[in-house]
C-alpha cells in the first residue's frame, strides 16, 4: 500500500517569494511521484512527475521537485511566486501494482501581492 | 498533449433521478479510466477503475449498484449515478491512461470534472 502526506493545508507567500510545498510518501515499491495543480472547478493538470533517473525534476510554469529517497520526500518548489500560481496543489504516488494514483490531502497556495 | 473531455461540467437535478457523466479521451486510446470523487476542500477519492471491455473494479465502500460505470470503447467511459440523493452531491472527476508499456509510467490525464448538485 502507499500513502501521501502533504504538510500544511494552506501556504501563503508574497509575490516573488520562494514557494515550497511539502510532500512525504510511503510506498512498498519504488514510487512514481506526481504533482498536480487544480484551479477552482476544474480538473487536475500535471505539473511534473518522477519515475526513474534524475531525482531533480523540472515541470511546467517554473516548478521543480526533488525526489529524496532517504527522506521519503518529493517537495515542490518554485523560486519566485506569481499571482497566477494561486491554486490547490496535490502530490500523488503510484505505488504497488501501478494501478491508480493515491493523492495527498492537498495544499492551497495563496499568493499575496 | 493528451486531452480528456468530461461532460457535463455541471448538473443540477431533483432527488431520485439518474445522472450520466461522460469521460472521453480525445486524442489517445484510454485502456484504463478512473473515476474520482472530491468533496469540498478535500482530496480526490478513487471510486473505481475501469478497463475497456471489462467490469469496473470498485474501491471499498463504493456502491457499484449506485455508481454504474461503463467503459465500452477505448475512448469513452460513463459514470451513472442512479437514483441520486442530496448526499451524492459532489465534484466527480475522471482520468484516463493509455496502454502501459514497460515500467508502467503512462501518466493519467484528467477531465475538468462535473459538479453534481442534487436538490
Amino acid at each position: 500500500a502507499q500513502s501521501v502526506t502533504q504538510l500544511g493545508s494552506h501556504v501563503s507567500v508574497s509575490e516573488g517569494a520562494l514557494v515550497l510545498l511539502r510532500c512525504n510518501y510511503s510506498s512498498s515499491v519504488p514510487p512514481y511521484l506526481f504533482w498536480y495543480v487544480q484551479y477552482p472547478n476544474q480538473g487536475l493538470q500535471l505539473l511534473l512527475k518522477y519515475t526513474t533517473g534524475a531525482t531533480l525534476v523540472k515541470g511546467i510554469n517554473g516548478f521543480e521537485a526533488e525526489f529524496k529517497k532517504s527522506e521519503t520526500s518529493f517537495h515542490l518548489t518554485k523560486p519566485s511566486a506569481h499571482m497566477s500560481d494561486a491554486a490547490e496543489y496535490f502530490c500523488a504516488v503510484l505505488g504497488t501494482g501501478r494501478r491508480a494514483l493515491t493523492f495527498g490531502s492537498g495544499t492551497r497556495l495563496q499568493v499575496q501581492p | 498533449g493528451a486531452v480528456v473531455s468530461q461532460h457535463p461540467s455541471r448538473v443540477i437535478c431533483k432527488s431520485g433521478t439518474s445522472v450520466k457523466i461522460e469521460c472521453r479521451s480525445l486524442d489517445f486510446q484510454a485502456t484504463t479510466m478512473f473515476w474520482y470523487r472530491q468533496f469540498p476542500k478535500q482530496s480526490l477519492m478513487l471510486m473505481a477503475t475501469s478497463n475497456e471491455g471489462s467490469k469496473a473494479t470498485y474501491e471499498q465502500g463504493v456502491e457499484k449498484d449506485k455508481f454504474l460505470i461503463n467503459h465500452a470503447s477505448l475512448t469513452l467511459s460513463t459514470l451513472t449515478v442512479t437514483s441520486a440523493h442530496p448526499e451524492d452531491s459532489s465534484f466527480y472527476i475522471c482520468s484516463a491512461r493509455g496502454e502501459e508499456g514497460p515500467g508502467g509510467n503512462q501518466p493519467q490525464h484528467f477531465g475538468d470534472g462535473t459538479r453534481l448538485s442534487i436538490l
